[in-house]
């Protein structure tokens, strides 16, 4: 059974940065790609980018380009996702998920999220 | 990158069917077979439901059907139920290694 497992919440300060991690099980950081996705409250979804860790490759939506990188450790099968610069806006629930290309690169694991906060 | 367009909320009585659309353009919806859908319910993380335009996973009931024409992607859900209270959610690819998502629907079950 795949489970991506994330770190807890985080409250912290505008101008600071946050790291998020994700663990995933089985052999998903050997065979697939680890999405980003985050819902700010009361707001939809919205794509921050990904990372293919068997290649160590990333592509970031133009919005975070700049302030955001992923990376992967394929020792621990973790993703870590950190923004940098952090504002009130970026008060929101950070996901990982899986994004499978035999489904056609839908993203169908998901992990519970991980709440960031961003408050003076 | 413009968020993929649907509207803010459905309904239906129980036993009726819905259909969501989630309009994009040919840079997009209209060009990549990747369009799927996720369902959320509040406080949860997304579940897919449609993968491949029309796909569905495994586990997922046919009830949940999905289509395109053109830019736009279409999600059915036949016979609602009380569980498919939800917020529901597209994605296309759009080339350039980036994705984006439709802005969700809200469907009630009245």
């Amino acid at each position: 059974q795949v489970q991506l497992v994330q770190s807890g919440a985080e409250v912290t300060k505008p101008g600071s940065s946050v790291r998020v991690s994700c663990q995933a099980s089985g052999d998903t950081f050997n065979s697939y790609t680890i999405t980003w996705v985050r819902q700010a409250p009361g707001q939809g979804l919205e794509w921050m980018g990904r990372v293919i860790p068997i290649f160590n490759i990333t592509n970031y939506a133009p919005k975070f380009q700049g302030r955001v990188t992923f990376s992967a450790d394929r020792s621990t099968s973790t993703s870590f996702m950190e923004l940098t610069r952090l504002r009130s806006e970026d008060t929101a629930v950070y996901y990982c998920a899986r994004e499978d290309d035999r489904r056609l690169q839908a993203f169908d694991y998901w992990g519970p999220g991980t709440p960031v906060t961003v408050s003076s | 990158q413009s968020a993929l367009t649907q509207p803010p909320s459905a309904s239906g009585s129980p036993g009726q069917s819905v259909t969501i659309s989630c309009t994009g353009t040919s840079s997009d919806v209209g060009s990549y077979t990747y369009v799927s859908w996720y369902q959320q319910h509040p406080g949860k993380a997304p579940k897919l439901i449609i993968f491949g335009v029309s796909q569905r996973p495994s586990g997922v009931p046919d009830r949940f059907s999905g289509s395109r024409s053109g830019n736009t992607a279409s999600l059915t859900v036949s016979g609602l139920q009380a569980e498919d209270e939800a917020d529901y959610y597209c994605s296309s690819y759009a080339g350039n290694d980036n994705f984006v998502f439709g802005t969700g629907t809200k469907v009630t079950v009245l």
